[in-house]
């Protein structure tokens, strides 16, 4: 069964250090995401991505962040100036469609941020 | 932003049905009901959704009443890896990309 992989799986990074978080969507899929989740709170929509553009975001996907499809399969996640505030699991999903039903969004196994 | 409302936690028995239900009372028509779960801080697990009628998957049965202001997720033989919180979210079907994650309901499954 296609699924949505993530890497890496753990990151730990200094405050003010950039990262790149990855993902790889299932393959006929044309529409991603990021989410997050904080230690013991919600998961969070960041952002969603169709024909290289993004297409939604939220007010927590600031100028620190963005995203990039760079190749046919990858979807990355880049945070300039890593914040305390940014230590999460990061989940990309993704769906073959987007606002339209049946859009069911696949998630990724995620990726532990630490930012020390 | 809540448009759900679900028990914050439930427990069932090994072997039974589970039953979570989830208000959704301001509802609109263009509006799908979606059941996601998470087990244990891995990544958010999708279920079942519907629009109006009932729907069943390998998985569970969604009962969704006439009036479409509430459900019920029906796991039919509840087993200890069903253990998990599990999240009823309703999300439109155009120019809404995003799924809107409330608190759940934790089940715990016990033998």
């Amino acid at each position: 069964e296609p699924e949505v992989t993530q890497t890496p799986s753990h990151q730990v990074t200094q405050m003010g250090q950039e990262v790149i978080l990855r993902c790889v969507p299932i393959s006929n899929h044309l529409y991603f995401y990021w989410y997050r989740q904080i230690l013991g709170q919600k998961v969070e929509f960041l952002v969603s991505f169709y024909n290289n553009e993004i297409s939604e975001k939220s007010e927590i996907f600031d100028d620190q962040f963005s995203v990039e499809r760079p190749d046919g399969s990858n979807f990355t996640l880049k945070i300039r100036s890593t914040k305390l505030e940014d230590s999460a699991m990061y989940f990309c999903a993704s769906s073959e469609t987007g606002g339209q039903a049946p859009g069911t969004q696949y998630f990724g196994p995620g990726t532990r941020l630490l930012v020390l | 932003d809540a448009k759900t409302t679900q028990p914050p936690s439930m427990d069932c028995a090994e072997g039974r049905a589970a039953n979570l239900p989830c208000n959704h009372s301001t509802i609109s028509g263009n509006e799908y009901v979606y059941w996601y779960r998470q087990i244990h801080s891995q990544g958010p697990q999708y279920i079942i959704h519907g629009l109006k009628n009932n729907e069943t998957n390998e998985m569970a049965s969604l009962i969704i009443t006439e009036d479409r202001k509430s459900s019920t997720l029906i796991l039919p033989h509840a087993t200890l890896r069903d253990t998990a919180v599990y999240y009823c979210i309703v999300r439109a079907v155009s120019n809404d990309y995003k799924l809107s994650f409330g608190a759940g309901t934790t089940v715990t499954v016990r033998a």
